[in-house]
This record gives C-alpha cells, structure tokens and sequence, in this order.
C-alpha cells in the first residue's frame, strides 16, 4: 500500500520559473512532513517541513502548502535555478523524530537555462 | 554540521557473498534507520532502532538481511547471501525526540554482480 502518492514523476522548468509538486497521503495519524532534495549518489537533505497546525510555510524560495481536509501537501520552489535540478521527495510520519519516514516516489526536476 | 556517517560509499559483490555496512549516528540520535533505495524510486524501511532495539523491521527480509546497534550507538547492516535484486542504495537516518527532524548519511551504493 503506497501511503504517500507523489507527482509529477519528472517536471522540467525554465529558469527563474515556479516548480510546483504534489503529494497526498492516506494515514490520518501522519503529523510530520518534510521535504527532501536529493542529488545523483547523494542521501536526501532536509529542504523544509511542517506540520498539521498551519496551512502554509515558506523559507527562501521553497513553500509547503498543506490541505488537512484534502490531505495533499505541496512544494513549490520559487525562481527556480538550474543548480534546484534534483529529485524531490516528499515524506510523512507520525510522532515526529520517533517513527520512520514514509517516502513518495519521487520527482526528478530539471531546470534549463 | 553534525552528520551521519557511512562506510563503505561503495561495494561491488558477487552473488552470494556476505557483505555489511556500517552507519554512525549523530551524537545523541536515539533513534537509527536504514533504508533501501532502488534506482528511481523512494527510501523504504528496512529496520528502526530505538537505542539497541528494534523497533520495526517488519520490512527486513530476515532470511538474508540482519541488523545491530549493539550499544545503543553505532550500526551494522548485512547481508548473506547477496542476491542480484539487492543492488541499491542503502542509507542510514538518525532522528531524536528532542529536535524535530530526520539526518540521513551519503548512503552505500551496493552492486551485486
């Protein structure tokens, strides 16, 4: 059971472009979710995460926008730059810090010059 | 910036053979994970550890895989024997109760020929 549905599965943008990914999520007791950029034989990094409490967080140029009711979370990168090519992951847990990520299949972005 | 440690970075096996990797946590990280990363695809849960317990490896194939963590501190994954299908990242992640958040290592990246 895939608890954590990730798309697009690839997305290419233009250069100073809005790069927008979704997920949505199955398990109601889920109160953390983060972010992940991973870079080719890199582990994921820590881009930004939130929880249930608020509906949107922003740092820099990456928002996470969060729908209880629809249970969907999204990422949207700002201005996007060729050095944001990646594979993003969405990712869900409940009792934060003290029970395993669940992951998305992931997003690989592509930012042309 | 504390990190997780990992060793080897890469392993080259052939079929059949035993092979192990190890992780080191951040300093004070109770908790420890290791992933399984296919080629395109998101980590999943192989083990949790909780300390020296396990938590959850109800996703370790036990009749190859074993995991330790046998003070409470750093962790050792093996596998034996190695098939073809086990070709894949594995990454280690530590998390603690106290700051919100989880760190993962660069990952072993592991052929098995």
């Amino acid at each position: 059971q895939q608890q954590v549905k990730q798309s697009p599965q690839s997305l290419i943008v233009q250069k100073g472009g809005i790069s927008i990914i979704n997920c949505a999520y199955e398990n109601t007791a889920f109160d953390y979710f983060p972010w992940y950029q991973q870079f080719p034989g890199k582990g994921p990094a820590l881009l930004i995460a939130i929880r249930p409490d608020v509906s949107e967080k922003k740092e820099g140029r990456f928002t996470i926008s969060f729908n209880k009711s629809a249970k969907q979370f999204s990422l949207h990168i700002m201005d996007s730059q060729p050095g944001d090519s990646a594979t993003y992951f969405c990712a869900a847990s409940k009792g934060a810090g003290r029970r395993a990520l669940t992951f998305g299949s992931g997003t690989r972005l592509q930012v042309q010059p | 910036e504390a990190e997780v440690a990992q060793s080897p970075r890469y392993k080259i096996t052939e079929k059949s053979q035993a092979v192990a990797f190890w992780c080191d946590p951040i300093s004070g990280h109770a908790t420890l994970y290791w992933y399984r990363q296919i080629l395109g695809q998101g980590p999943e849960l192989l083990v949790q550890f909780q300390d020296e317990s396990v938590v959850d490896d109800s996703q370790l194939p036990k009749d190859r895989f074993s995991a330790e963590r046998l003070k409470g501190v750093d962790s050792t994954l093996k596998i034996q024997p190695a098939e073809l299908g086990d070709s894949a990242m594995y990454l280690c992640a530590s998390s603690s109760d106290r700051v919100i958040g989880y760190t993962f290592g660069s990952g072993t990246r592991l052929t098995v020929v």
